[in-house]
């Protein structure tokens, strides 16, 4: 079965500073997505950026982009100008085959 | 507004009861998915549906019950053979043939 390990549960970072968040996963698995959701106090679940296991180019959306190493079974995500609307939970998911596995969570606190 | 909405926000059950989270979606999404979130945690899967009047279950199937009579729809029974149902519960859907998975509001239960 596949695992996803996110292995900081709390992190916090200066306002327009840069935070990394660490993913890690375990499959057997050649073709997969990989994603990092957020999940605000709301607790709304909101896609924040999407990989596929095929494309070679790390993804990058605006502030958000991953550092995607498939050999090493490894997708971290890297927020840049961290704003304080970032503060929330952030979670690691893969999926393969209609099965989405979830990291636990790390919870990231951006200070004023 | 096109999207997914959950109902009741919040919703207490007692002892013994079964209760009905509604799903609604009208992004015309062909799967549709439950997952329970517990404190500290990452999501889990409970059921998932590809296509209408098919389902299948998730990692924590016991205890609850879906149908999916209409595209549009996927309501999740938490029945009283569910011991430990206090939680938060989120649907999603995603369209044909797209990995990505987009989120509804949640619903919390309470047991009193």
């Amino acid at each position: 079965a596949q695992t996803v390990t996110q292995s900081q549960p709390e992190m916090s970072v200066q306002e327009a500073e840069t935070v990394t968040l660490s993913c890690t996963y375990d499959t057997s698995e050649s073709n997969y997505y990989l994603f990092w959701y957020k999940q605000p106090p709301s607790r709304q679940m909101i896609l924040v950026i999407r990989q596929e296991a095929y494309k070679q180019q790390n993804a990058t959306e605006n502030r958000f982009s991953v550092n995607f190493q498939k050999a090493a079974k490894s997708f971290s995500l890297k927020i840049s100008d961290s704003q304080l609307g970032d503060t929330a939970m952030y979670f690691c998911a893969f999926m393969n085959n209609n099965d989405m596995r979830f990291g636990a969570g790390t919870r990231l606190t951006v200070k004023p | 507004d096109g999207g997914i909405t959950q109902s009741p926000k919040y919703l207490f059950r007692k002892e013994g009861q079964n209760v009905t989270l509604s799903c609604e979606q009208n992004l015309n999404h062909d799967a549709m998915y439950w997952y329970r979130q517990d404190p500290g945690q990452g999501l889990r899967l409970i059921y998932y549906s590809q296509i209408v009047n098919d389902f299948q279950k998730g990692d924590i199937a016991e205890g609850y019950s879906v149908s999916r009579e209409k595209k549009e729809s996927f309501p999740l029974t938490v029945t009283s053979a569910q011991k430990n149902p206090t939680a938060f519960y989120l649907c999603a859907s995603s369209p044909r043939g797209q990995e990505t998975q987009y989120f509804g509001p949640g619903t919390r239960l309470l047991v009193l």
